[in-house]
């Protein structure tokens, strides 16, 4: 079985300024990563996800995540934040072999301000 | 646009009805997933099916039940309904083969309210 913990409930920024969205995981096997994007009374986007190779993932809308797994982090970081950006992010993993079914974080709320 | 749809997009009931959830899973999809979102819960995963038979159950109340039909769209039938099942209800979907396969494209969701 797998767990997620994003460590930050909400995130406060300002427009233009950089974001780092915190996940940690645990599992016993190998693992698939993702980062799910969900706007006010819609449902969730993928933005990036993370399934081998090179550790730096790039995804849209300018985000971007690296895993690191010797501290099961996958961390979710954008160099200039949008308005447009504020939203409930979800990181999520799931096993490499079976169902992939993920495992969800309670998410993180960014907040942008202008 | 995800390319899965879900209606309705709003659902007002009463405790001890039962509604009808209904998901179109994007085109080709055989894989299609139920999740419940609830502000003390988070996102839940209730049950998968793919290619008409269920493959996983997650955590799904007995008085829930789901079904894919022949032409791939998917149905959540939830009965008895209480006040803590208010909840949005998404539907996912996700290739059968292929590089994209542990993937899930969601639908905008169904919000249920029970008074």
């Amino acid at each position: 079985a797998q767990s997620v913990t994003q460590l930050d409930s909400q995130v406060p920024v300002f427009e233009e300024a950089p974001v780092e969205l915190r996940c940690n995981y645990s599992s016993s096997v190998s693992v698939y990563l993702f980062w799910y994007v969900q706007y006010p009374n819609q449902g969730l986007q993928l933005l990036l996800k993370y399934l081998s190779g090179s550790t730096l993932v790039k995804g849209i809308n300018g985000f971007e995540a690296e895993f690191n797994k010797s501290q099961t982090s996958f961390h979710l970081r954008k160099p200039s934040v949008h308005i447009s950006d504020t939203a409930e992010y979800f990181c999520a993993v799931s096993d490499q072999r079976g169902s992939y079914i993920p495992t969800f974080g309670r998410g993180t709320s960014l907040i942008v301000h202008p | 646009d995800s390319g899965v749809t879900q209606t309705p997009k709003h659902l007002i009931t009463a405790t001890g009805q039962r509604v009808t959830l209904r998901c179109s899973p994007r085109s080709g999809d055989l894989s299609v997933y139920w999740y419940q979102q609830s502000l003390d819960q988070g996102l839940q995963f209730l049950i998968q099916y793919y290619n008409g038979e269920e493959r996983a159950k997650g955590n799904i109340l007995e008085r829930f039940s789901a079904q894919q039909f022949p032409d791939l769209h998917s149905e959540l039938n939830l009965s008895s309904l209480e006040l803590g099942d208010s909840a949005l209800y998404f539907c996912a979907s996700s290739p059968a083969s292929g590089g994209s396969r542990e993937t899930q494209y969601f639908g905008p969701g169904t919000r249920l309210l029970v008074l």
